[in-house]
């Protein structure tokens, strides 16, 4: 059974700080990883998809990494704002079957002013 | 405008009664796919289309079908709603599997009673 883990499950940040959070993925058979920012009462919308080792992909004050060697991605968000306040989900899709992409549980950021 | 339109966004239903969760999509888009998001579980992938009659089962088919007639519908039929299939539903497309980004709908709430 492919496992996608997300940590952690939920952080709470004040206004300006940096932070970021991390995807645990199989090693073997990767295909691509994708981020998606959700926020409340909204459908999840796709921030980067990745797909070769050592990918570095950004959109303003979001960036994303990715190690396929050792399974995992992270995603930093620089200077938080409150309307970065969403949940944010990784999906990962390897390559047995590229048409099933695997989500995480997401990691659900509140940013105080 | 670019999107994916599901109907309806609630549905309150009983025990029984067949429905059909309609999606599509005005983007061309060759992969649809359905996912269900429940408390603590994640996004998981129901049925997913790679094109026009190719279907294929996610992680959770049991008690869904679906078809794929025409390239822009992907509907979710339900033949015999039960209470454990209450849940929020999304249908997503993009132009290729696995390396592309999803475009999702905006949701579906049904409660089976």
């Amino acid at each position: 059974i492919l496992n996608v883990e997300q940590s952690p499950q939920s952080l709470h940040v004040q206004e300006g700080d940096s932070t970021n959070f991390t995807c645990s993925f199989p090693s073997s058979n990767f295909y691509a990883l994708h981020w998606y920012r959700w926020e409340t009462a909204k459908s999840p919308e796709a921030l980067f998809v990745m797909t070769l080792n050592g990918d570095e992909k950004k959109k303003g004050r979001i960036s994303a990494t990715l190690n396929t060697k050792e399974g995992y991605s992270y995603l930093y968000i620089k200077g938080s704002q409150p309307e970065d306040s969403a949940t944010y989900l990784c999906a990962f899709c390897y390559s047995g079957n590229t048409g099933k992409l695997i989500f995480g549980q997401g990691t659900t950021l509140q940013v105080k002013p | 405008e670019a999107q994916v339109t599901q109907n309806p966004r609630y549905l309150i239903t009983v025990t029984g009664k067949k429905l059909t969760v309609t999606c599509s999509q005005n983007m061309n888009h060759e992969y649809m796919s359905w996912y269900r998001q429940d408390p603590g579980l994640g996004l998981r992938q129901i049925y997913y289309s790679m094109n026009v009659e190719v279907t294929d089962k996610g992680d959770v088919p049991e008690g869904y079908k679906v078809s794929r007639k025409e390239k822009r519908n992907f509907p979710l039929i339900l033949e015999s709603p039960s209470p454990n299939q209450t849940s929020l539903y999304f249908c997503a497309s993009s132009l290729g599997q696995g390396f592309k980004k999803l475009f999702f709908g905006s949701g579906t709430q049904l409660s089976v009673l």
